[in-house]
Protein backbone atom coordinates (compact mmCIF):
# COMPACT_ATOMS: atom_id res chain seq x y z
CA UNK A 1 0.00 0.00 0.00
CA UNK A 2 1.60 3.62 -1.16
CA UNK A 3 2.09 5.33 1.98
CA UNK A 4 1.64 9.71 2.14
CA UNK A 5 3.02 11.05 -0.92
CA UNK A 6 3.72 14.92 -1.27
CA UNK A 7 5.33 17.22 -3.67
CA UNK A 8 7.66 19.30 -4.01
CA UNK A 9 10.12 17.76 -1.46
CA UNK A 10 11.78 20.90 -1.62
CA UNK A 11 11.19 24.54 -2.60
CA UNK A 12 12.66 27.79 -2.94
CA UNK A 13 10.68 31.04 -2.71
CA UNK A 14 11.00 34.52 -2.15
CA UNK A 15 9.24 36.75 -0.20
CA UNK A 16 5.63 37.87 -1.11
CA UNK A 17 5.52 34.87 -3.82
CA UNK A 18 2.83 31.84 -3.11
CA UNK A 19 3.43 28.47 -3.35
CA UNK A 20 0.76 25.29 -3.26
CA UNK A 21 1.82 22.32 -1.54
CA UNK A 22 0.23 19.09 -2.85
CA UNK A 23 -0.32 15.73 -0.37
CA UNK A 24 -1.93 12.17 -1.97
CA UNK A 25 -3.03 10.40 1.04
CA UNK A 26 -3.08 6.61 1.57
CA UNK A 27 -5.92 5.14 -0.44
CA UNK A 28 -9.04 4.50 1.46
CA UNK A 29 -7.91 7.55 3.64
CA UNK A 30 -10.65 10.08 3.81
CA UNK A 31 -8.93 12.73 6.28
CA UNK A 32 -5.67 15.04 5.57
CA UNK A 33 -3.93 16.91 7.97
CA UNK A 34 -1.40 19.27 7.90
CA UNK A 35 1.13 20.39 10.17
CA UNK A 36 3.89 22.65 9.73
CA UNK A 37 7.39 22.09 12.07
CA UNK A 38 10.01 24.77 12.58
CA UNK A 39 13.17 24.16 14.57
CA UNK A 40 12.48 23.95 18.47
CA UNK A 41 8.90 24.54 17.69
CA UNK A 42 7.78 20.66 16.84
CA UNK A 43 4.39 19.99 14.61
CA UNK A 44 1.70 22.91 14.87
CA UNK A 45 -1.48 22.10 13.28
CA UNK A 46 -2.83 24.17 10.38
CA UNK A 47 -5.93 22.58 9.38
CA UNK A 48 -7.90 19.29 8.81
CA UNK A 49 -9.67 18.23 5.83
CA UNK A 50 -12.42 15.48 5.57
CA UNK A 51 -14.46 14.68 2.54
CA UNK A 52 -13.50 17.54 0.53
CA UNK A 53 -14.74 19.88 4.13
CA UNK A 54 -12.66 22.29 6.53
CA UNK A 55 -13.07 20.14 10.09
CA UNK A 56 -10.74 21.98 12.08
CA UNK A 57 -8.28 24.66 12.02
CA UNK A 58 -5.23 25.85 14.17
CA UNK A 59 -3.99 29.35 14.85
CA UNK A 60 -2.40 30.75 11.83
CA UNK A 61 -3.09 33.50 9.72
CA UNK A 62 -5.59 33.24 6.81
CA UNK A 63 -2.44 33.78 4.39
CA UNK A 64 -2.35 29.70 4.51
CA UNK A 65 -5.20 27.99 3.18
CA UNK A 66 -6.17 24.57 1.90
CA UNK A 67 -8.63 22.33 0.05
CA UNK A 68 -9.53 18.75 -0.08
CA UNK A 69 -10.71 17.20 -3.50
CA UNK A 70 -13.29 14.29 -4.28
CA UNK A 71 -10.22 11.87 -4.28
CA UNK A 72 -9.10 12.96 -1.25
CA UNK A 73 -6.01 14.73 -2.23
CA UNK A 74 -5.05 17.99 -0.73
CA UNK A 75 -3.52 21.26 -1.37
CA UNK A 76 -2.13 23.84 0.82
CA UNK A 77 -1.40 27.01 -0.26
CA UNK A 78 0.09 30.14 1.46
CA UNK A 79 0.31 33.37 0.05
CA UNK A 80 2.37 36.67 -0.12
CA UNK A 81 4.99 34.47 1.79
CA UNK A 82 7.24 36.01 4.78
CA UNK A 83 10.65 34.71 6.14
CA UNK A 84 9.19 33.10 8.85
CA UNK A 85 7.43 30.78 6.62
CA UNK A 86 10.07 28.75 5.86
CA UNK A 87 9.64 25.57 7.77
CA UNK A 88 8.85 21.58 6.86
CA UNK A 89 5.41 21.17 5.97
CA UNK A 90 3.76 17.05 7.12
CA UNK A 91 1.09 16.00 5.28
CA UNK A 92 -0.58 13.03 7.00
CA UNK A 93 -3.44 11.22 6.40
CA UNK A 94 -5.93 9.17 8.54
CA UNK A 95 -9.06 6.91 7.60
CA UNK A 96 -11.62 8.29 9.93
CA UNK A 97 -9.96 11.59 10.48
CA UNK A 98 -8.22 13.08 13.84
CA UNK A 99 -10.23 11.80 16.20
CA UNK A 100 -9.45 8.02 15.97
CA UNK A 101 -6.29 6.25 15.76
CA UNK A 102 -2.76 7.32 14.81
CA UNK A 103 -1.78 9.61 11.90
CA UNK A 104 0.72 8.43 8.93
CA UNK A 105 2.66 10.88 7.93
CA UNK A 106 4.09 11.86 4.34
CA UNK A 107 8.15 12.69 4.29
CA UNK A 108 7.00 16.91 3.88
CA UNK A 109 7.90 19.49 1.93
CA UNK A 110 10.75 21.80 2.97
CA UNK A 111 9.76 25.55 2.05
CA UNK A 112 12.52 27.76 2.14
CA UNK A 113 11.70 31.62 1.56
CA UNK A 114 14.49 34.05 1.04
CA UNK B 1 0.34 28.52 25.82
CA UNK B 2 2.17 25.04 25.02
CA UNK B 3 -0.52 22.22 26.00
CA UNK B 4 2.02 19.56 25.38
CA UNK B 5 5.99 20.02 26.70
CA UNK B 6 8.98 17.73 26.08
CA UNK B 7 11.37 19.72 28.29
CA UNK B 8 14.35 17.81 27.34
CA UNK B 9 15.43 18.92 23.69
CA UNK B 10 18.38 16.24 23.72
CA UNK B 11 19.49 12.93 25.03
CA UNK B 12 22.08 10.74 24.72
CA UNK B 13 22.57 7.16 25.93
CA UNK B 14 25.10 4.35 25.74
CA UNK B 15 24.03 1.62 23.55
CA UNK B 16 22.05 -1.21 25.45
CA UNK B 17 20.84 1.13 28.30
CA UNK B 18 17.88 2.35 29.13
CA UNK B 19 16.22 5.33 27.19
CA UNK B 20 14.05 7.30 28.93
CA UNK B 21 12.29 9.92 27.32
CA UNK B 22 9.64 12.17 29.30
CA UNK B 23 6.61 14.47 28.34
CA UNK B 24 4.21 16.67 30.34
CA UNK B 25 0.35 18.02 29.40
CA UNK B 26 -1.77 20.91 31.09
CA UNK B 27 -5.01 20.08 29.25
CA UNK B 28 -7.00 17.52 31.65
CA UNK B 29 -8.96 16.44 28.54
CA UNK B 30 -6.16 15.32 26.90
CA UNK B 31 -6.78 11.37 27.42
CA UNK B 32 -5.30 9.22 24.33
CA UNK B 33 -1.36 9.75 24.16
CA UNK B 34 1.17 9.11 20.69
CA UNK B 35 4.68 8.98 20.58
CA UNK B 36 6.37 9.58 17.19
CA UNK B 37 9.70 9.02 15.81
CA UNK B 38 11.20 11.17 13.16
CA UNK B 39 14.83 10.36 11.29
CA UNK B 40 15.83 13.10 9.32
CA UNK B 41 14.39 13.54 5.73
CA UNK B 42 11.63 11.23 6.95
CA UNK B 43 7.78 11.98 8.32
CA UNK B 44 7.05 10.90 11.65
CA UNK B 45 6.19 7.47 12.10
CA UNK B 46 4.16 6.31 14.76
CA UNK B 47 5.96 4.32 17.57
CA UNK B 48 3.25 3.50 20.53
CA UNK B 49 -0.01 5.17 22.09
CA UNK B 50 -2.10 5.07 25.18
CA UNK B 51 -5.12 5.28 26.01
CA UNK B 52 -6.11 6.71 29.60
CA UNK B 53 -7.66 4.11 30.81
CA UNK B 54 -4.57 2.58 30.88
CA UNK B 55 -0.90 3.52 32.92
CA UNK B 56 0.99 1.34 30.59
CA UNK B 57 1.39 0.30 27.28
CA UNK B 58 4.31 -2.35 25.54
CA UNK B 59 5.44 -3.35 22.77
CA UNK B 60 8.90 -5.02 22.37
CA UNK B 61 11.42 -2.86 23.85
CA UNK B 62 9.24 0.23 23.78
CA UNK B 63 6.81 1.20 26.80
CA UNK B 64 4.96 4.15 27.98
CA UNK B 65 3.83 5.12 31.16
CA UNK B 66 0.81 6.93 31.98
CA UNK B 67 0.42 9.00 35.27
CA UNK B 68 -2.51 10.74 34.69
CA UNK B 69 -2.63 12.40 38.19
CA UNK B 70 0.74 14.21 37.67
CA UNK B 71 0.15 14.51 33.90
CA UNK B 72 2.61 12.71 32.60
CA UNK B 73 3.90 10.26 30.41
CA UNK B 74 7.27 8.35 29.30
CA UNK B 75 8.87 6.30 26.88
CA UNK B 76 11.24 4.00 27.73
CA UNK B 77 13.45 2.15 25.35
CA UNK B 78 15.33 -1.17 26.54
CA UNK B 79 18.03 -1.83 25.15
CA UNK B 80 18.85 1.35 23.18
CA UNK B 81 20.07 0.68 19.91
CA UNK B 82 22.18 3.40 17.81
CA UNK B 83 19.26 3.01 15.10
CA UNK B 84 16.71 4.63 18.08
CA UNK B 85 18.56 7.76 17.38
CA UNK B 86 15.89 10.07 15.68
CA UNK B 87 13.53 13.05 16.97
CA UNK B 88 10.78 11.73 19.46
CA UNK B 89 7.49 13.20 19.19
CA UNK B 90 5.04 13.30 22.11
CA UNK B 91 1.53 14.03 20.85
CA UNK B 92 -1.60 13.94 23.13
CA UNK B 93 -5.47 14.70 21.96
CA UNK B 94 -8.68 13.90 23.39
CA UNK B 95 -10.18 10.82 22.26
CA UNK B 96 -14.05 12.12 21.43
CA UNK B 97 -14.94 14.28 19.00
CA UNK B 98 -12.68 15.32 16.03
CA UNK B 99 -10.16 17.28 17.78
CA UNK B 100 -6.47 17.02 16.61
CA UNK B 101 -3.43 15.41 17.18
CA UNK B 102 -1.38 18.70 19.14
CA UNK B 103 2.54 17.10 19.69
CA UNK B 104 5.27 18.30 21.65
CA UNK B 105 8.72 20.19 20.43
CA UNK B 106 10.25 16.92 20.13
CA UNK B 107 13.37 15.18 21.87
CA UNK B 108 16.30 14.30 19.90
CA UNK B 109 17.66 11.06 21.12
CA UNK B 110 21.31 9.99 20.11
CA UNK B 111 22.53 6.42 21.13
CA UNK B 112 26.18 6.29 21.21
CA UNK B 113 27.46 2.96 20.46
Amino acid sequence: KAGVTQTPRYLIKTRGQQVTLSCSPISGHRSVSWYQQTPGQGLQFLFEYFSETQRNKGNFPGRFSGRQFSNSRSEMNVSTLELGDSALYLCASSPDGQGTGELFFGEGSRLTVL
Amino acid sequence: DQQVKQNSPSLSVQEGRISILNCDYTNSMFDYFLWYKKYPAEGPTFLISISSIKDKNEDGRFTVFLNKSAKHLSLHIVPSQPGDSAVYFCAARRASGNTPLVFGKGTRLSVIA
